[in-house]
Order: C-alpha cells, then structure tokens, then sequence
C-alpha cells in the first residue's frame, strides 16, 4: 500500500491568483496522477506527472493552467494558476503501484475561489 | 472512449438492509474495476479491487462481483449501518486506447443509512 499527504486539505483564493498542492508518497511508485473533481461531478484526470519528463495533459487541460512538477518517484506538485470561480473544485493526487495493484488517493484539496 | 455508470445515482435505506449497487461500463477491455468510499469533503478510500480475469472479490461485509463480457460491476454490501453512509464510486483501468494506470470513474451512488 502507500500512504499519500496531500497539502493543503483546503484552501480560500482571490481569484487571479495562483495554488500549489503538494502529494508527498511514504514509497517510491510509478504512476502519479492529478484529478479533479468539481461540485457534483465524479473524478476528471487532469495530466499524468512523469518523473523527470513533462507531464501528460488530458484533452481539455493545458500545461499553463495547471503546471505540474515531478522531481522524484515520491513527490509532485500541482499548480493552479491565474484562478477564476470555475476552478472551484477539490483535487486529488493519485499513486499505483503496478497495474494489478489498488490505486490510492490523498485526502484531497478542496478548493474555493472567491 | 470508456464511459461508466452506476445506477442509482442516490440511496437512502434504514439501517439492517442489504443493498446492491451498480456499475456499467462500456468498453469491456479493461484490466481491473475498483470501487471506492468518498466521504463529503475527503478523498478516497479504497475497498476492492477486482482484476479483469476474477468474477468477485469479498472483504467483510462488502462483496464486489465483475461481468466484464457485459460491462457490469455490482457492490454488495450487508447489514447496512449508518456508518456506511457515503458516496461510492466504482472505476475502471482501461488495458488500451489510454494512458495506463489512469482510472474512469462513474458519478456515484450516494448512500444514505438511517437509524
């Protein structure tokens, strides 16, 4: 299993401004995602973080927006920038292990922008 | 593109009742089907993991079973108690056609337990 800390659990932002969450694993893994999850909805991907290469955006989301940092197998950020109401939203890093093993999440970061 | 359902979208039962929920999924090459416990405001909990080649898994009170040929999970859970009041995800990991490792999630069933 892994254990994720996800920082902050929640925050209030001035639109216009910029976030950064941090996903810290107690074990080295191979797969780190980023999610999303908006008011009423289920789990969108965001981008996969690949460790020492860019990360992979999903269709819908780009690079500029939601930087992603990836310097090891055990931590990454998510950067939420220039933010408007609409980013209001909670955001989840995600670890696998293997392909046959469960995937993990952290406790989320529920974000409001005012 | 995988798309997931699950069915009913909200539940809300006394306590003691046994209770089905369930997921569809519309491309059958997968390669394992979790389901997940997400209390309000918080992140997600894991509770079982079916591989592509099993029909079930159990743990507890809880018992999950796969159909993969018709694209269908069920979540059995007994004996419902108030503390099993949540919203339960059920997610797919696609075997091709996408970034592997990254999960399709269905809307939810939200579980209400009363006393």
């Amino acid at each position: 299993s892994a254990v994720i800390s996800q920082k902050p659990s929640r925050d209030i932002c001035q639109r216009g401004t910029s976030l950064t969450i941090q996903c810290q694993v107690d074990s080295q893994v191979t797969m780190m995602f980023w999610y999303r999850q908006q008011p009423g909805q289920s789990l969108t991907l965001i981008a996969t973080a690949n460790q020492g290469s860019e990360a992979t955006y999903e269709s819908g989301f780009v690079i500029d927006k939601f930087p992603i940092s990836r310097p090891n197998l055990t931590f990454s950020t998510l950067t939420v920038s220039n933010m408007s109401p609409e980013d209001s939203s909670i955001y989840l890093c995600s670890v696998g292990v293997t392909l046959n093993t469960e995937a993990f999440f952290g406790q989320g970061t529920r974000l409001t922008v005012v | 593109k995988q798309e997931v359902t699950q069915i009913p979208a909200a539940l809300s039962v006394p306590e003691g009742e046994n209770l089905v929920l369930n997921c569809s999924f519309t491309d059958s090459a997968i390669y394992n089907l979790q389901w997940f416990r997400q209390d309000p405001g918080k992140g997600l909990t894991s509770l079982l993991l079916i591989q592509s080649s099993q029909r079930e898994q159990t743990s507890g009170r809880l018992n999950a079973s796969l159909d993969k040929s018709s694209g269908r999970s069920t979540l059995y859970i007994a004996a419902s108690q108030p503390g099993d009041s949540a919203t339960y995800l059920c997610a797919v990991n696609n075997d091709r056609g996408s970034t592997l490792g990254r999960l399709y999630f269905g809307r939810g069933t939200q579980l209400t337990v009363w006393p």
